[in-house]
């Protein structure tokens, strides 16, 4: 799982609270991702940011918010707003500005909304 | 836009035999092309990648794929499996576009199943 920490690995919450997911990086990677992974859905992105203080929604946005403060951090948090939460968040990171590179995955956080 | 399709939700090998998880793709650009491998409840591990040059690739843990631009193609494969490679495999790509520069574009995946 390289450089890339996800806290906590398993997270429990009840409906209709917001919750941030941890994510830090010390690759030096300019580049951060956040998917969602649901069974026989692959991997869908939710954010992702190139350069600290931006970042862009991906394709599933809706119900969550990110920050980007730091270069090695990127939490993601999942807003009561988002229907249907409990899922494996993977967060990921590459250097930036090169598609010829893969991305480094973190361990993942699986949460669990009830 | 970019997207990749992985067509078989589960390919089912015997330890010791040749092991292939399909891969096509569509892209408007010229694709790079990546082969992720994740075990349960972990992140997702790089395996290989195609840029340019050579259309075979080989990578880790044995694994090698073909690039087959014609077939717009990228299938992973392996000619001995073994039960560790009994996992969920990724396909992804991305293209050098404007409008998804930093996008990685994931298939749903192959579940591999290898009996001893």
């Amino acid at each position: 799982d390289g450089g890339i920490t996800q806290s906590p690995k398993y997270l429990f919450r009840k409906e209709g609270q917001n919750v941030t997911l941890s994510c830090e990086q010390n690759l030096n990677h300019d580049a951060m991702y956040w998917y969602r992974q649901d069974p026989g859905q692959g991997l869908r992105l939710i954010y992702y940011s190139q350069i600290v203080n931006d970042f862009q929604k991906g394709d599933i946005a809706e119900g969550y918010s990110v920050s980007r403060e730091k270069k090695e951090s990127f939490p993601l948090t999942v807003t009561s707003a988002q229907k249907n939460p409990t899922a494996f968040y993977l967060c990921a990171s590459s250097i930036r500005g090169a598609e010829v590179n893969e991305q480094y995955f973190g361990p993942g956080t699986r949460l669990t909304v009830t | 836009a970019q997207s990749v399709a992985q067509p078989e939700d589960q390919v089912n090998v015997a330890e010791g035999n040749p092991l292939t998880v399909k891969c096509t793709y569509s892209v408007s650009g010229n694709p790079y092309l990546f082969w992720y491998v994740q075990y349960p409840n972990r992140g997702l591990q790089f395996l290989l990648k195609y840029i340019t040059g050579d259309n075979l690739v080989k990578g880790s843990y044995g694994f090698e794929a073909e690039f087959n631009k014609s077939q717009t193609s990228f299938h992973l494969k392996k000619p001995s499996a073994l039960v560790s490679d009994s996992a969920l495999y990724f396909c992804a790509v991305r293209a050098l576009t404007t409008d998804s520069w930093g996008k990685f574009q994931f298939g749903a995946g192959t579940q591999v199943v290898v009996t001893p």
